[in-house]
């Protein structure tokens, strides 16, 4: 297992166009993330998965945004309508119950 | 309102120096804390952690201290080498999925 991966790296994409994000967890790893991170920020949570699941949602996350985790392996994350204000670091991460959050690389987000 | 800061936005050190990196928490009911380490263009990487029945952890050349009547902890990394040139961010946790995170240290390490 190579760890958490996430697709694309970057993004560059028009205002109010839509974008989708993946992550591909760590195999065993039934816990599930979505962080954001802005310059100069520590990562802002997001949505949290277990297995299929989400159990929680950031009153960051607007009802533009919305994630699946649709067979309890790989993730997605959704941003419609992109705003200027979007643009940002998309970090996923997954854990067990026993260990703690493995991060990808991100997806830059630019929104122009 | 920050929940967890950290307030010195760089840091730096001369290589073999201690390096010390301190966080500050304002929520009580946190009872488990974790440093994470980042560089440019990846993701963070987990480095050491520490739960609240504790006041030490310590992992080859990082040593996390808690005080837990300060709200306060630290990191110290000792002795300070090239690679640990980083940005450090602090995360608190009293539930057990969601952190929250401080802003993030930039430690530089000067040769």
């Amino acid at each position: 297992d190579t760890g958490v991966s996430q697709d694309p790296r970057h993004k560059i994409t028009k205002r109010g166009q839509n974008v989708t994000f993946r992550c591909d967890p760590i195999s065993e790893h039934n816990r599930l993330y979505w962080y954001r991170q802005t310059l100069g920020q520590g990562p802002e949570f997001l949505t949290y998965f277990q297995n299929e699941a989400q159990l929680e949602k950031s009153r960051l996350l607007s009802d533009r945004f919305s994630a699946e985790r649709p067979k309890g392996s790989f993730s997605t994350l959704e941003i419609q309508r992109t705003e200027q204000g979007d643009s940002a670091m998309y970090l996923c991460a997954s854990s067990s119950d026993y260990t703690e959050a493995f991060f990808g690389q991100g997806t830059r987000l630019t929104v122009v | 309102d920050q929940q967890v800061k950290q307030n010195s936005p760089s840091l730096s050190v001369q290589e073999g120096r201690i390096s010390i990196l301190n966080c500050d928490y304002t929520n009580s009911m946190f009872d488990y804390f974790l440093w994470y380490k980042k560089y440019p263009a990846e993701g963070p990487t987990f480095l050491i952690s520490i739960s609240s029945i504790k006041d030490k952890n310590e992992d080859g050349r990082f040593t996390v201290f808690l005080n837990k009547s300060a709200k306060h902890l630290s990191l110290h990394i000792v002795p300070s080498q090239p690679g640990d040139s980083a940005v450090y961010f602090c995360a608190a946790s009293d539930e057990d999925y969601q952190l929250i995170w401080g802003a993030g240290t930039k430690l530089i390490i000067k040769p």
